[in-house]
């Protein structure tokens, strides 16, 4: 079965620092990934997926990951964080064919302080 | 606008009681998909169906039960066999596996 870890349960950073936002997965063949973002009482949104290629992804507001498939990682980056981007973020993995449900991670809560 | 609309964004329950959340989508999306959020949990898998009139258990389908006569329709019941109701829970829907669009929620309260 596919099991998805998400290391950082909260995350506290000033605006203007940088983040990395660690994300695990646990599954036997080929897989699709995302990140997905829930504002304080909104919808969850798609931040930046991967399927194949480029292992480098780029999403919305300036969010990107990195597939690396020798370590089952696909971690979320950002260069400089805002305060609006406290949110809790989510990472999730499906089997790379077939509509098969999302797997995803516990979450992790980020907070942007000025 | 396309999307999906889930009914009522709160729900209260009483004890003993079952309760059907309403999980409606103009996407013409052949899956639909039900999870429960609790803090610190992440999103569980409850039930999905990838084609009217089929459904298959998720990891936490007990004391739960859902219907897809219609592609639009998915509703989610929760009977009075699931002992923690408590949550917020998410509707969603796929048309390949390329991600999900999400509905705004319902959270489910008993009193």
């Amino acid at each position: 079965a596919q099991s998805v870890s998400q290391h950082n349960h909260h995350v506290i950073l000033s605006e203007a620092a940088s983040l990395e936002l660690g994300c695990n997965y646990s599954y036997g063949g080929t897989v699709n990934l995302f990140w997905y973002v829930q504002y304080p009482g909104q919808h969850l949104q798609l931040l930046l997926k991967y399927f194949s290629g480029d292992p480098l992804v780029k999403g919305i507001k300036g969010f990107e990951a990195e597939f690396i498939k020798s370590k089952f990682s696909f971690n979320l980056r950002k260069p400089s964080v805002q305060w609006s981007d406290t949110a809790e973020y989510f990472c999730a993995v499906n089997a790379y064919s077939g509509n098969t449900p999302l797997v995803f991670g516990k979450g992790t809560r980020l907070s942007v302080i000025a | 606008d396309g999307g999906i609309t889930q009914s009522p964004k709160y729900l209260f329950r009483k004890e003993g009681q079952n309760v059907t959340l309403s999980c409606e989508q103009n996407l013409n999306h052949d899956a639909m998909y039900w999870y429960r959020q609790d803090p610190g949990q992440g999103l569980r898998l409850i039930y999905y169906s990838q084609i009217v009139n089929d459904f298959q258990k998720g990891d936490i389908a007990e004391g739960y039960s859902v219907s897809r006569e219609k592609k639009e329709s998915f509703p989610l019941t929760v009977t009075s066999a699931q002992k923690n109701p408590t949550a917020f829970y998410l509707c969603a829907s796929s048309q390949s596996n390329y991600g999900y669009t999400f509905g705004s929620g319902t959270r489910l309260t008993v009193v």
